[in-house]
């Protein structure tokens, strides 16, 4: 069964850092790329970020660029967002999502979220 | 970026009914359009890939069609379980981007 496992999230000020992380199992990791989607309350949800399966390949939402790094650990199954000059448009719920084979945008497995609010 | 717009976005419907979601994309995205389905305080789940695809485990009442800019999600036998939110997404360009948001509630 494929799991997604995120942590991290919590209370942060404005201008302040936080790091997400996900845990993934139930399916070689290595063979997917993964995406991070965020959800602020009462909205759709919203694409942030996509590292490839080798982690060669990255992309970001125009409004995270420069601010937020993903990276993952092959080795660890695991894949990272470290978030930077964190605003109040970031707070939302972050989702570590699975990208599907056939198509990199397709997020076919979700973890369950870890909440952001970034407040003073 | 490309902007998704759903309609209705809310709806109310009896177990039993037939209910349909359209969305529509400003440009056109061939048939690059998921469709997924989210409860609350869950996380959104794949329901339809590439405009009518079934995900695997998603029940054969679920079904999508379309081309181009528009889109459509039917539910044929709404269950108590559909209850929920549905979001279309399009993944012909980078970023990829979502609709507002369907919500089908109990008549």
């Amino acid at each position: 069964e494929v799991q997604l496992v995120e942590s991290g999230g919590g209370l942060v000020q404005p201008g302040g850092s936080l790091r997400l992380s996900c845990a993934a199992s139930g399916f070689n990791f290595n063979n997917y790329a993964m995406d991070w989607v965020r959800q602020a309350p009462g909205k759709a949800p919203e694409w942030v970020s996509y590292i490839s399966s080798s982690g060669d390949t990255i992309s970001y939402v125009d409004s995270v660029k420069g601010r937020f790094t993903i990276s993952r650990d092959n080795a660890k199954n695991s894949v990272s967002l470290q978030m930077n000059s964190l605003r109040a448009e970031d707070t939302a719920v972050y989702y570590c999502a699975r990208a599907g084979l056939a198509a990199a945008d397709t997020f076919d497995s979700w973890g369950q979220g870890t909440l952001v609010t970034v407040s003073s | 970026d490309i902007q998704m717009t759903q309609s209705p976005s809310s709806l109310s419907a009896s177990v039993g009914d037939r209910v349909t979601i359209t969305c529509r994309a400003s440009q056109t995205i061939s048939r690059h359009l998921n469709w997924y389905q989210q409860k609350p305080g869950k996380a959104p789940q794949l329901l339809i890939f590439a405009a009518s695809g079934l995900q695997g485990g998603v029940p054969s009442r679920f079904s999508g069609i379309g081309f181009g800019t528009e889109f459509t999600l039917t539910i044929n036998s709404l269950q108590p379980d559909d209850f929920a939110t549905y979001y279309c997404q399009q993944t012909y360009s980078t970023p990829s981007t979502f609709g507002q948001g369907t919500k089908v509630e109990s008549k």
